[in-house]
């Protein structure tokens, strides 16, 4: 089944611990994000990759980090999560070229809380 | 940036009656439009999307109309039914010059009363 998956879905932690999410897409698309959906204000784009190594800033970028070694995976890293990076985050990707290469799918989200 | 707001916040409409949502953006330069749905727990999902030189589009009950010189896009749910309810998002993008990112509007909570 075509599908981008993340992990942990939710996640509980404190203020300075560093954590990672893992985001996997299995269609083989070039491009992947990361977002962030916050009450009122929709989804908001905190990184964004178009291929391997190639990695930008969002909207949103301060306190995230990103890398892209292999297509397939883009994980999301906070090295030292504060309290306003409580959120709900949402990985997606697409294809990226053709006709259908807008398209973005997106994950099932995690549920982040830092106390 | 791209600025998209969206209208309603909240709709709630009868069983069989249409509901319509609004959303304005403000970069000309963006030339892609998807709307999506998501349900309870989940992530969004992509229903209906439109493109810049398109300006209406139709997939069963759901149809996105686009007026690009005045700059908004509208979403419409004819013959809603229980399982329509849902928050929709709708988002603008330039394409794949900026990534494929997508600025969404802030939602819509629909709730489709049996």
């Amino acid at each position: 089944e075509a599908q981008v998956t993340q992990n942990p879905r939710y996640l509980i932690t404190v203020t300075g611990k560093k954590l990672t999410v893992t985001c996997s897409q299995n269609m083989n698309h070039e491009y992947m994000s990361w977002y962030r959906q916050d009450p009122g204000l929709g989804l908001r784009q905190i990184y964004y990759s178009m291929n391997v190594e190639v990695t930008d800033k969002g909207d949103v970028p301060e306190g995230y980090k990103v890398s892209r070694k292999e297509k397939r995976n883009f994980p999301l890293i906070l090295e030292s999560p504060s309290p306003n990076q409580t959120s709900l985050y949402f990985c997606a990707s697409s294809l990226g070229t053709g006709s259908s290469g807008y398209e973005q799918y997106f994950g099932p989200g995690t549920r982040l809380t830092v106390t | 940036g791209e600025n998209v707001e969206q209208h309603p916040s909240t709709l709630s409409v009868q069983e069989g009656d249409s509901a319509v949502i609004k959303c304005t953006y403000s970069d000309s330069a963006s030339n892609y439009f998807p709307w999506y749905k998501q349900e309870l727990g989940k992530g969004p999902q992509l229903i209906i999307d439109i493109r810049s030189n398109v300006g209406e589009k139709k997939d069963q009950r759901i149809a996105v109309t686009l007026n690009k010189t005045a700059k908004h896009f509208s979403l419409h749910i004819t013959e809603t039914q229980p399982e329509d309810s849902a928050v929709y998002f709708c988002a603008a993008s330039k394409g794949r010059a900026a990534g494929n990112k997508l600025t969404f509007g802030g939602g819509t909570r629909v709730l489709v009363k049996p």
